[in-house]
């Protein structure tokens, strides 16, 4: 099961930034924070990832709170192109001990000129 | 970033028949592939995780009879939907893991593919 919450939409008009919130509340103190977005009818694309600092690149901006229980995803210039379905994702260990990404809901954005 | 291609895009079939799905990695090694699956207005599925060399492991509910995968070599895994019904129908993604990248974890080490949108008549 996916360890994530998610708003299912979100509008945001272009050149505005967008920020995506998610809850991750029984995050374990090794697992890392993933987002992703999905085009329609693409395979996912990855954006972003992080433990517990910050972390920026040349797509978005990720904050993790201090306690790690929730994270938000910045897009500081949205455009028309960004809209999509952003995945907030917890990685996690299965038995076997590999990594698996298992996707939530996600939120939908949309961009508006 | 590294890149995933699938083949085919898409594909028509008869029910009762089989399917073939491809999924390489084109420019790194993928000791470990992933396939998921995408029904109309739905999250991706998590199906199963392919190993290089080594038997997938399905997640819960998925047949591994039905869905086999192969791992035969570093850069690709096949998913084979046998005796396909209209059920099966569906959006079928496959992602590889980098594995030169996956010691230094300074960046994400999982790809996806663009999908193959399985149709079954």
């Amino acid at each position: 099961d996916a360890k994530t919450t998610q708003p299912p939409s979100m509008d945001c008009a272009e050149g505005r930034a967008a920020n995506l919130p998610c809850n991750h509340s029984t995050i374990s103190g090794n697992e890392y924070v993933y987002w992703y977005r999905q085009i329609h009818s693409q395979g996912p694309q990855y954006i972003i990832h992080g433990l517990k600092n910050n972390e920026t690149n040349e797509m978005a901006s990720l904050i993790i709170t201090e306690d790690r229980k929730s994270s938000t995803l910045i897009l500081p210039h949205a455009t028309l192109r960004d809209t999509a379905v952003y995945y907030c994702i917890v990685r996690v260990a299965d038995r076997y001990n590999t990594d698996k990404l298992i996707f939530g809901t996600g939120t939908r954005l949309q961009v508006f000129p | 970033g590294a890149v995933v291609s699938q083949h085919p895009s898409r594909v028509i079939c008869k029910s009762g028949t089989s399917v073939k799905i491809e999924c390489r990695s084109l420019d790194f090694q993928a000791t470990t592939m992933f396939w998921y699956r995408q029904f109309p207005k739905q999250s991706l599925m998590l199906m199963a995780t392919s190993n290089e060399g080594s038997k997938a492991t399905y997640e819960q509910g998925v047949e591994k009879d039905k869905f086999l995968i192969n791992h035969a070599s570093l850069t690709l895994s096949t998913l084979t939907v046998t005796s396909a019904h209209p059920e099966d129908s569906s959006f079928y993604i496959c992602s590889a893991r980098d594995l030169l990248r996956l010691a230094s974890q300074s960046t994400d080490t999982q790809y996806f593919g663009p999908g193959t949108r399985l149709t079954v008549l």
